[in-house]
C-alpha cells in the first residue's frame, strides 16, 4: 500500500517561515491536499490539487509537489497555525494520510 | 451551507459493536461520497471508508469484513456499522464530504466528530 512521510514536529517563531514536507514514491503523479487540525477541532481542509487554496484559507498558506516530496509552506507563521498537519492522497481507491507534522509556533 | 452531523458514538466492550450516523445537510448523499476518517489518542488521522457516490463502498484493511458504511438518501444519512470492536478502535470518529474530479480526492467538510471508546 502507498506510503506518506512527513517529519513528526516542527518549531518555528511567529512571522517565520514554515515549511512541511511529505514525501512518497511518484508523488509528484498524484494531486495532494493538507489539512490542519487544531487541538480539540476537525480537520480543515487548507490545500488540495497540490497548491489550491479553497475559499477561506489565508494567502500565506501555499504548496508545491515536485518529484517525491509536497511541501505546505505557511509565510508569516502566526500563533493560531499552531497545529497538526496532514498531508493526503487519493490512492487505488483508498485515501492515504501522511502520518501528521505537529506545527509549535513559539 | 454544508454541514455533517456525527451521532451514535459511546463506550462498548471489546467483541461488540456500535452504529454511527452521520446526518448531512446543505448537499446530498446521492450526489456525492462521505468518507469516514478516525484518530485515535496520540495518533494521526487514518482513513476508515467512503460510500462513494455511486453507492460503492471501500474499507480500510484495518477495519475490512467489521466494519461496514451504507447510506439512507431518503434521510441524506450515512451510516458506519462497526462490529467485532476491538480495544485499538478506540477513536473519534468524523464522517466527511468528498470533492474532485474523483469525487473524493479531499475532503472539504467535516463533522464534529463521535467518541468511541472500547474497553471492558
Amino acid at each position: 500500500s502507498y506510503e506518506l512521510t512527513q517529519p513528526p514536529s516542527l518549531s518555528v517563531s511567529p512571522g517565520q517561515t514554515a515549511t512541511i514536507t511529505c514525501s512518497g514514491d511518484e508523488l509528484e503523479d498524484k494531486y495532494v491536499c493538507w489539512y490542519q487540525q487544531r487541538p480539540g477541532q476537525s480537520p480543515v481542509l487548507v490545500l488540495f490539487e497540490d497548491d489550491k487554496r479553497p475559499s477561506g484559507i489565508p494567502e500565506r498558506f501555499s504548496g508545491s509537489n515536485s518529484g517525491n516530496t509536497a511541501t505546505l509552506t505557511i509565510s508569516g507563521t502566526q500563533s493560531m497555525d499552531e497545529a497538526d498537519y496532514y498531508c493526503h492522497v487519493w490512492d487505488s481507491n483508498a485515501l492515504v494520510f501522511g502520518g501528521g507534522t505537529r506545527l509549535t509556533v513559539l | 451551507e454544508v454541514q455533517l452531523v456525527e451521532s451514535g458514538g459511546g463506550l462498548v466492550q471489546p467483541g461488540g459493536s456500535l452504529r454511527l450516523s452521520c446526518a448531512a445537510s446543505g448537499f446530498t448523499v446521492s450526489n456525492d461520497c462521505v468518507n469516514w476518517v478516525r484518530r485515535a489518542p496520540g495518533n494521526g488521522l487514518e482513513w476508515i471508508s467512503v460510500v462513494s457516490c455511486g453507492g460503492r463502498t471501500y474499507y480500510a484493511d484495518s477495519v475490512k469484513g467489521r466494519f461496514s458504511a451504507s447510506r439512507d438518501t431518503s434521510k441524506n444519512t450515512v451510516f458506519l456499522q462497526m462490529n467485532s470492536l476491538r480495544v485499538e478502535d478506540t477513536a473519534v470518529y468524523y464522517c466527511a464530504r468528498g470533492g474532485g474530479g474523483s469525487g473524493w480526492d479531499f475532503l472539504d467538510y467535516w463533522g464534529q466528530g463521535a467518541l468511541a471508546t472500547v474497553a471492558s
